[in-house]
């Protein structure tokens, strides 16, 4: 079993477009992330959600809404796509109330915006 | 502000060789955590490794081996008789404390290692 999942893995779309790319995860972990990775290899945070709750929104345009259902997943919706959009978007989750164990990502999700 | 620096952008090595990633590390929390990710060409981050600030010990895994000084904020990797499955980029992370215990984490900018047969 993938313990966090994103779908989909790969994203071409056209610029103006609105997309989302989903996540979740079966770790039973209480806390999820959004991070970018621009074609620099550059990785950083952009939202983090605990228990449903935003915990942390990095500067991002207000473009990007996560939006949480249950602590298990954590989507990723874009409106109005731009060509700088195009990266690579990881989804993460930990356990923060026990200190323990690592964070876990998933795969990643390519989006392409052309 | 907390900030992770790895001044290696790329390394080249011959397989069989010794390898040092360097990792040095900003922050103000007497809590934090370090971690070491791979990232092979296929894409996906790879958890190697976690450290909290009250563990100095260094660590050994295989051909992997990590040296933890907190008094020069470095927490370097080492890779004994590299392998070419061992190219990839590396990144090292800093975690915040929050609330206690992990929080958000914060990558340095990667070395990218190739290993040459």
């Amino acid at each position: 079993d993938t313990a966090v999942s994103q779908t989909p893995k790969y994203l071409v779309t056209q610029m103006g477009n609105d997309k989302s790319i989903k996540c979740e995860q079966n770790l039973g972990h209480d806390t999820m992330y959004w991070y970018k990775q621009d074609s620099k290899k550059f990785l950083k945070i952009m939202f983090s959600y605990n228990n449903k709750e935003l915990i942390i929104n990095e500067t991002v345009p207000n473009r990007f809404s996560p939006k949480s259902p249950d602590k298990a997943h954590l989507n990723l919706h874009i409106n109005s796509l731009e060509l700088g959009d195009s990266a690579v978007y990881f989804c993460a989750s930990s356990q923060v109330g026990t200190g323990l164990g690592g964070y876990t990502f998933g795969s990643g999700t390519r989006l392409t915006v052309v | 502000a907390q900030k992770v620096t790895q001044a290696q952008t790329e390394i080249s090595v011959v397989e069989k060789e010794d390898v040092t990633l360097d990792c040095v590390y900003e922050t103000r929390d007497t809590t934090y955590y370090l971690f070491w990710y791979k990232q092979p060409p296929s894409g996906e981050l790879v958890f190697l490794i976690r450290r909290n600030s009250f563990d100095e010990q260094n660590e050994i895994s295989g051909r992997y081996s990590w040296n933890f000084q907190k008094s020069t904020s470095s927490f370097n990797f080492t890779i004994t008789a590299s392998q070419v499955v061992d190219s990839a980029v590396y990144f090292c992370a800093l975690s915040e404390n929050y609330g206690g215990s992990q929080g958000n984490l914060i990558f340095g900018k990667g070395t990218k290692l190739s290993v040459k047969p």
